[in-house]
């Protein structure tokens, strides 16, 4: 199995709503990555997951809240967002925690709309 | 923060006719990576050329790596309908989980 699965595929929230975005892997990775990608823009790192400890978080508001219950498993709870906040959220994963060392693998992504 | 950056922004050509595209980037690196999106999906990884490399092939892939020029370029030959995605390098530095995408390179392979 060499999937990173991401549920759900679309999420339409209000600004007052709370929910969470779902990231799983069964490959025996200990690196997993939440990115926010923008239309027509790169990916950019928010978080980063090592060995089921948040290793990296890139100065990402607290509106967003990142969360690993176990080694397969990748949460995003999301709280208070705003309309700027829409974008396709993308997980990933790598097999060792130097992942800028080797490749990463991408879920399809959450397409996340803020009315 | 934005490591790299690609040109050109979009690339058109007709199937079978090959595809050249370029990523730049400022600082040192371990190693430069591609990866391709269709669109609204996820990413997928193409290739890893490491800092003491200089060129790599994949199938109908190839990638140079000039670090003295802080520079890489993708070159798919004979290309089809089917490559028509997103093209992103990726930079990763240090022994880190920071890989930072490039601006990316839109290409349409017209059949």
């Amino acid at each position: 199995d060499t999937e990173v699965t991401q549920t759900p595929k679309h999420l339409v929230m209000g600004m007052t709503n709370k929910k969470s975005l779902k990231c799983e892997q069964h490959m025996g990775h200990r690196a997993m990555y939440w990115y926010k990608q923008k239309a027509k823009k790169p990916p950019e790192l928010m978080f980063v997951y090592s060995y089921e400890k948040l290793s990296i978080n890139e100065s990402v508001p607290s509106r967003f809240s990142p969360e690993c219950p176990n080694s397969s498993l990748l949460n995003l709870h999301l709280h208070a967002l705003q309309p700027e906040d829409s974008a396709l959220y993308l997980c990933a994963s790598s097999h060792g925690e130097a992942g800028a060392n080797e490749k990463l693998f991408f879920g399809s992504g959450t397409q996340l709309s803020v009315l | 923060s934005q490591q790299g950056e690609e040109d050109p922004q979009a690339l058109s050509i007709q199937e079978g006719e090959n595809a050249t595209m370029n990523c730049s980037y400022k600082t040192s690196i371990n190693n430069l990576q591609w990866y391709r999106q269709n669109s609204g999906r996820g990413l997928v990884h193409l290739i890893l050329i490491r800092s003491n490399e200089r060129e790599k092939h994949s199938g109908r892939l190839r990638v140079t790596l000039d670090t003295s020029k802080k520079s890489s370029s993708l070159l798919i030959t004979a290309s089809r309908a089917a490559d028509t995605a997103s093209y992103f390098c990726a930079t990763g530095r240090g022994a880190t989980n920071k890989l930072i995408f490039g601006t990316g390179t839109l290409l349409a392979v017209q059949p």
